[in-house]
């Protein structure tokens, strides 16, 4: 069975300042693996997703990578911003089983 | 364009009441989900609609959870008898065919608490 975590749980970082978040997985036959971003009262917003054939994802500001041997994968993000803050989940999917959520780190970035 | 959306969006019931929530996917997309966050939790799955297939069920926590989808479009979850412990944020996805390698997308949820 699919296991995700994340750490840390929290994190606060100054504007400006590059950060990287953590997620692991226990089941490395892993189809995708998806990163998203929860504002307060909020639901989700795609940020990423890395198939298992490939290592990393782009978007802007956002780098995700996975390494399948080793399961875990990163999101970092480059010269944070207080627009930033947010709570950010990683989930993955394997077999026929639907997304398994990590519990996510709130990230607040201070101006 | 219209995304997920849920309603309502926030809803106050009395312990052993039964709730009706409901999703609008987006339009167009085949599969459908429905997902829990607890405080302090993750998510967690509770069903999966895709097409005319029967549904995942596998995640509903008891037989007072269940969920329809009507005309494979909206769907509705029903929690009969509620509990203290149902209180919780519900929110549903949708995605174009239900691919594993699809995007899913995610409506604002319903926050249910059961006093």
């Amino acid at each position: 069975k699919q296991e995700v975590t994340q750490i840390p749980a929290a994190l606060s970082v100054p504007e400006g300042e590059n950060l990287v978040l953590n997620c692991s997985f226990t089941d490395s036959a892993i189809y995708n693996l998806q990163w998203f971003r929860q504002d307060p009262g909020k639901g989700l917003t795609s940020l990423l997703l890395i198939q298992s054939s490939q290592r990393e994802q782009t978007s802007g500001r956002l780098n995700a990578s996975l390494d399948k041997s080793s399961g875990r994968s990163t999101l970092y993000i480059a010269a944070s911003q207080p627009g930033d803050s947010a709570t950010y989940l990683c989930a993955g999917c394997s077999g026929n089983t639907p997304l398994v959520f990590g519990k996510g780190t709130r990230l607040s970035v201070i101006a | 364009g219209a995304g997920v959306s849920q309603s309502p969006s926030n809803k106050v019931t009395e312990k052993g009441k039964d709730v009706e929530l409901r999703c609008d996917p987006i339009s167009g997309h085949t599969a459908l989900y429905w997902y829990r966050q607890s405080l302090g939790q993750g998510l967690e799955f509770l069903i999966y609609f895709q097409g005319n297939s029967a549904p995942d069920k596998s995640g509903l926590p008891s037989d007072r959870f269940s969920a329809e989808r009507t005309g494979g479009s909206v769907s509705t979850l029903t929690i009969q008898r509620t509990q203290q412990e149902d209180s919780a944020v519900y929110l549903c996805a949708s995605s174009t065919s239900g691919a594993l390698l699809e995007t899913q997308y995610f409506g604002p949820g319903t926050r249910l608490l059961v006093l």
